[in-house]
């Protein structure tokens, strides 16, 4: 079945690295994403990663994929106060045209 | 406006009254979505459509819940007969279809209100 869980909440200091976990149980996943959420708007994909990767890097971005543990994660370096939002990962099975999103991080980046 | 649009942005309606919810996607993009979004919470997929394809109604909660969509424009949402927990934010997607990754842009969201 698909699944898809996050931490509620992260707390991280201007400057330093943010790291987002999130897990999720269906093996078949193609491609796995990133999305940003700010306050009153829309969601915003930030990256993807294609299941046969390991790892994605876009500039601030990192994004490290264990397919063996099923496990997703966003580091963002140099965290920003324009980082606070709220960040969901989500999945596509197959040749899909849904994604499974999760319940979604909170970043608050403290000055 | 280059993005997904949806309208109104806000709606308070009393319980047991209709709703309709509209969607307006990038033009050219072949795949629209409809998903729904409760307080603290991830988003729940509800219908998709794709070009001419009968539409994937799997995620629709109730018989209350449906939609539409004219060709690869405009798609409504419409919630007949609302309860409380149908209270969230609704969200609209829009995609190329054909894209591998399958990037789908989010409009701002609707935010329905039942009272």
């Amino acid at each position: 079945g698909e699944d898809v869980e996050q931490s509620l909440f992260l707390s991280v200091r201007e400057g330093d690295s943010s790291v987002i976990n999130c897990t999720y149980t269906d093996s078949s996943s193609t491609y796995l994403y990133w999305y940003k959420q700010e306050p009153g708007a829309g969601l915003q994909l930030l990256t993807y990663i294609f299941s046969n990767m390991d790892m994605k890097q876009d500039q601030r971005l990192t994004v490290l994929l264990n397919k063996k543990d099923k496990h997703l994660s966003l580091r963002i370096a140099d965290t920003q106060t324009g980082d606070s939002a709220i960040y969901f990962c989500a999945e596509m099975v197959g040749g899909g045209n849904k994604l499974t999103f999760g319940t979604g991080t909170q970043l608050k980046v403290e000055l | 406006g280059a993005g997904v649009s949806q309208s109104p942005s806000n709606k308070v309606t009393e319980k047991g009254k209709d709703v309709e919810l509209r969607c307006d996607p990038i033009s050219g993009h072949t795949a629209l979505y409809w998903y729904r979004q409760r307080l603290g919470q991830g988003l729940e997929f509800l219908i998709y459509f794709q070009g001419n394809s009968a539409p994937d109604k799997s995620g629709l909660p109730s018989d209350r819940f449906s939609a539409e969509r004219t060709g690869e424009s405009v798609s409504t949402l419409t919630i007949q007969r609302t309860q409380q927990e149908d209270s969230a934010v609704y969200l609209c997607a829009s995609s190329l279809g054909s894209a591998r990754n399958n990037e789908q842009f989010f409009g701002p969201g609707t935010r329905l209100t039942v009272l």
